[in-house]
């Protein structure tokens, strides 16, 4: 059975500087993909990044990147220039290819951007 | 391109009545998921229709059901309410194809309060 594992629930970072979001995660299985959402007050979820068991370079998106180590099933969201806009709850997930269920969420972590 | 809509985006019932929720996907998306987000319990996976059909159902009693319809659309259904079914249901959607590499893309919620 896979399994997320967000350890950090809250954290404030003061705005401009990098900030590192840790995910772990857990799965027999060879080929999955890894993704982060951004779910702002309102409650919507919004689609960050995503990474694949199998891509060899780190996914980066704009100001989001992934850094994934896969011997040791981490696949940490960095969002550098932190903005008072990216204060949210940021969640991973992940879901295996052999899989039939939709995805797994971690617990999430509450991100305060502090100016 | 429109976004996954839901309707409605608040509900009050109260204990035994039926609800129900409505999801359109992005256009050409053939995979409906549902999610209940309550408090304290997280994300869980409620049930994933494709094409129509139900594919596969989360942890939940018979009394959550939904469908499919031929344009894609889905319909959950949550009979006799009980009052920890008050929660935020997410409805996604995704262009199917292999399970670790379909990102899905959520809609705003329904926000479900039992009385």
């Amino acid at each position: 059975a896979q399994k997320i594992t967000q350890t950090q629930p809250g954290m404030f970072v003061q705005e401009k500087e990098a900030v590192t979001l840790d995910c772990t995660y857990d799965t027999s299985d060879q080929s999955y993909g890894l993704f982060w959402y951004k779910q702002p007050s309102s409650g919507e979820m919004i689609f960050l990044i995503y990474q694949g068991s199998y891509d060899e370079q780190n996914a980066t998106e704009g100001r989001y990147s992934l850094n994934f180590q896969k011997a040791r099933k981490s696949a940490n969201l960095v969002i550098s220039a932190s903005q008072l806009g990216d204060s949210a709850m940021y969640f991973c997930a992940m879901r295996e290819d052999g899989g039939d269920d939709g995805l797994t969420f971690g617990k999430g972590t509450h991100l305060i951007i502090q100016p | 391109e429109a976004g996954v809509t839901q309707s409605p985006t608040h509900l009050i019932k109260t204990r035994g009545q039926q609800a129900t929720l409505r999801c359109s996907p992005i256009s050409g998306h053939t995979s409906v998921y549902w999610y209940q987000q309550a408090l304290g319990l997280g994300l869980q996976f409620l049930l994933w229709y494709d094409e129509g059909e139900e594919r596969n159902r989360g942890n939940f009693p018979p009394r959550f059901s939904g469908r499919q319809f031929p344009n894609y659309s889905s319909e959950l259904n949550v009979n006799a309410l009980e009052l920890e079914d008050s929660a935020l249901y997410l409805c996604a959607s995704g262009s199917s194809g292999r399970a670790g590499g379909e990102t899905q893309y959520f809609g705003p919620g329904t926000r479900l309060l039992v009385l």
